[in-house]
This record gives C-alpha cells, sequence and structure tokens, in this order.
C-alpha cells in the first residue's frame, strides 16, 4: 500500500463550488504540505502544518484553507472554486528527525479542472 | 530566505549521451540539497540528496550531483541517459529546519 495517499485522483467541477482534496499518510511523519504544480512554474507551496495543532500558509494560501484532522490526514479546501486554481495538487510528507531531514514523501496527486 | 533557479526548462540529449541539468540555490544557513524526479503522469520521488559529508552524491540508476558551496550549485548529471529517464527534474532546497524550496523543473526529453 501507498504511504501517501491522495483522493479523489481526478475532478472536474465548475466555478463556485466547494471542492475537497483528502490527504492520508502511514508514515508517522508529524508536517504534511499541500503543493499545485502548473507547467513552468514547479511546485508552489499551498499550506503546511508541523503537527496537528500547527497550520501555516504558505506563499499561495489565497482561495484554499486546510483542516489537519489528524496526524495522519489532512485536507485542502477550495471554497468557492475559480478557473485559475486548475491544476496538480501534491500532498506530501516528512519528518525532522535522522538523516532524512526535510526529505518529502509525495502522494500521486490530485488533477483538478475548474470549468 | 532561500531560493532555487533552474535555468533550463527544457533538455534534449540522444540516448546514450551525458546530460547535466544544472541547478543554483541561495541561502542564508546551511542547507540540504535535494533532486526529485516526476515520471510522465507520476508523483515526484527523491532521486538523491545531500545533508552532509561527502560532495559529491549518486543515485541507484547512475545519476550523480555535486555540492559546491562556493558556487551555490548542485548539478545533476549522468554519463548515459537511456529512454527511461525521460522526466522532469527538479532541484529543492531545505535550510536548516525551513521547509523545503523546489526549483521550477528541467524536462529531460531523451532522443532515441
Amino acid at each position: 500500500d501507498a504511504d501517501v495517499t491522495q483522493t479523489p485522483r481526478n475532478r472536474i467541477t465548475k466555478t463556485g463550488k466547494r471542492i475537497m482534496l483528502e490527504c492520508s499518510q502511514t508514515k508517522g511523519h508529524d508536517r504534511m504540505y499541500w503543493y499545485r504544480q502548473d507547467p513552468g512554474l514547479g511546485l508552489r507551496l499551498i499550506y503546511y502544518s508541523f503537527d496537528v495543532k500547527d497550520i501555516n500558509k504558505g506563499e499561495i494560501s489565497d482561495g484554499y484553507s486546510v483542516s489537519r484532522q489528524a496526524q495522519a490526514k489532512f485536507s485542502l479546501s477550495l471554497e468557492s472554486a475559480i478557473p485559475n486554481q486548475t491544476a496538480l495538487y501534491f500532498c506530501a510528507t516528512s519528518d525532522l528527525t535522522g538523516m532524512g531531514r526535510n526529505e518529502q514523501f509525495f502522494g500521486p496527486g490530485t488533477r483538478l479542472t475548474v470549468l | 530566505a532561500q531560493s532555487v533557479t533552474q535555468l533550463d526548462s527544457q533538455v534534449p540529449v540522444f540516448e546514450e549521451a551525458p546530460v547535466e541539468l544544472r541547478c543554483n540555490y541561495s541561502s542564508s544557513v546551511s542547507v540540504y540539497l535535494f533532486w526529485y524526479v516526476q515520471y510522465p503522469n507520476q508523483g515526484l520521488q527523491l532521486l538523491l540528496k545531500y545533508l552532509s559529508g561527502s560532495t559529491l552524491v549518486e543515485s541507484i540508476n547512475g545519476f550523480e550531483a555535486e555540492f559546491n558551496k562556493s558556487q551555490t550549485s548542485f548539478h545533476l548529471r549522468k554519463p548515459s541517459v537511456h529512454i527511461s529517464d525521460t522526466a522532469e527534474y527538479f532541484c529543492a532546497v531545505a535550510g536548516g529546519y525551513q521547509k523545503v524550496t523546489f526549483g521550477t523543473g528541467t524536462k529531460l526529453q531523451v532522443i532515441p
């Protein structure tokens, strides 16, 4: 089984709809992240969480919100989707300890299209 | 603050030829450096990393990268590429306990 899973894998929605993307991990990591990937722009950080009670905005958090329901679960919401939120979204986890400092483990991605 | 620059957005190379993908970084603290690979329609996976020690690091599939502190670079090289190396490659930097910053990616296209 995959260590980091994302649901759904693909989603098409309409402008104005509320969308939730979910991420679960079995790696036991404290840190979780949400990124979006756009062609030519690489990965940009939306939100990150260093533990259940710690939520931080990334570089492009406007229009998004998150919820860290448990150590293993981190959800991303688009309250009112707009077409320029069409992108590939990745969840990632990392641990701070040992020689794997800041090495990130990625989920398979969610392709979101907003019409 | 930290940043990563990958100057080449696309690199075409013939099969069995050598390749170098360039990465430069800036950071005010000591850094950890990473290369990730994204195969078509997949997520990112770690290719290799520099945390400390030897400045030359290698991956299991023949890639290597050298940490050059004076030039603030971490270029990725392979002496002979294969079709299966076609993918997008991302350089990333993490400074101390800061979050990771990714470059904009380089698409490696291996031509038969």
